[in-house]
C-alpha cells in the first residue's frame, strides 16, 4: 500500500521553543493531507486539513497561530508548534490518500513530543 | 462536523470468543467507514472498510456491518487471538475527504 512518513519519531523540546515536524507520502501525490493529535489512550482529534497550495482548515478549538501548517508541494506537509508549552506534549499524526487508490487514509509513524 | 461515537471503550474477551465493537455516526453524507487498528506507540493499520452501498463485508475473521438508516456500523471479530489485542477505532470519511475518528476500543484477548 502506499507509504506515509513522518518525521521525527520522538522530539524533546524546551518550553517557548518551536518544533516542525514533516509528513511526506513517498509514492503518490497528495493534495490533501491531515493532522492529529491523540492523547494517552484516547481517539485521533482532527486538528487541521493540509491543503496543498491554499491555507490549511483548522477544526473548531484549534489554535491556527499555534499550529502552523505549510503544504507546500503535493508530497509534503509541515506542522509547527510554535512557542511550546508543556501542555502541547502529546503524540502527533499525520494522514494522507492516495487519491488513485481505494480512499483508505495511510497514516504515518506519528511523533512523540515532550515539552519540557 | 461529523460526530461519530463509539462503543465500549474497553473490551475484554476469553481467546476464541467473539469480539463485537459498535459505532454510530451523525452525518447521512458520510460514505465510506473504515476501522483501524491501532498498536502502543505505532500507527494506526486499517483492517477492514465499508462503503454506503455495501451493508456487510468479510475478511477471514473480521466483519464489518453498516446500517444506513439507523447511521451504525459495527465490527466484529469472530475466534479472537491474543494477537488483536489492541485499540481499534472506527472511522467515517466525511466531504470525501475529511476522516473523524470513533473514541476508541482497547480490546484485551485474554489466553
Amino acid at each position: 500500500g502506499a507509504v506515509v512518513s513522518q518525521h521525527p519519531s520522538r522530539v524533546i523540546c524546551k518550553s517557548g521553543t518551536s518544533v516542525k515536524i514533516e509528513c511526506r507520502s513517498l509514492d503518490f501525490q497528495a493534495t490533501t493531507m491531515f493532522w492529529y493529535r491523540q492523547f494517552p489512550k484516547q481517539s485521533l482529534m482532527l486538528m487541521a486539513t493540509s491543503n496543498e497550495g491554499s491555507k490549511a482548515t483548522y477544526e473548531q478549538g484549534v489554535e491556527k497561530d499555534k499550529f502552523l501548517i505549510n503544504h507546500a508541494s503535493l508530497t509534503l506537509s509541515t506542522l509547527t508548534v510554535t512557542s511550546a508549552h508543556p501542555e502541547d506534549s502529546s503524540f502527533y499524526i499525520c494522514s494522507a490518500r492516495d487519491p488513485a487508490g481505494a480512499g483508505e487514509a495511510f497514516f504515518g509513524q506519528g511523533t512523540r513530543l515532550t515539552v519540557v | 462536523g461529523e460526530n461519530v461515537e463509539q462503543h465500549p471503550s474497553t473490551l475484554s474477551v476469553q481467546e476464541g470468543d467473539s469480539a463485537v465493537i459498535k459505532c454510530t455516526y451523525s452525518d447521512s453524507a458520510s460514505n465510506y467507514f473504515p476501522w483501524y487498528k491501532q498498536e502502543l506507540g505505532k500507527r494506526p493499520q486499517l483492517i477492514i472498510d465499508i462503503r454506503s452501498n455495501v451493508g456487510e463485508k468479510k475478511d477471514q475473521r473480521i466483519a464489518v456491518t453498516l446500517n444506513k438508516t439507523a447511521k451504525h456500523f459495527s465490527l466484529h471479530i469472530t475466534e479472537t487471538q491474543p494477537e488483536d489485542s489492541a485499540v481499534y477505532f472506527c472511522a467515517a470519511l466525511r466531504n470525501g475527504n475529511q476522516f473523524y475518528f470513533g473514541t476508541g476500543t482497547s480490546l484485551t484477548v485474554i489466553p
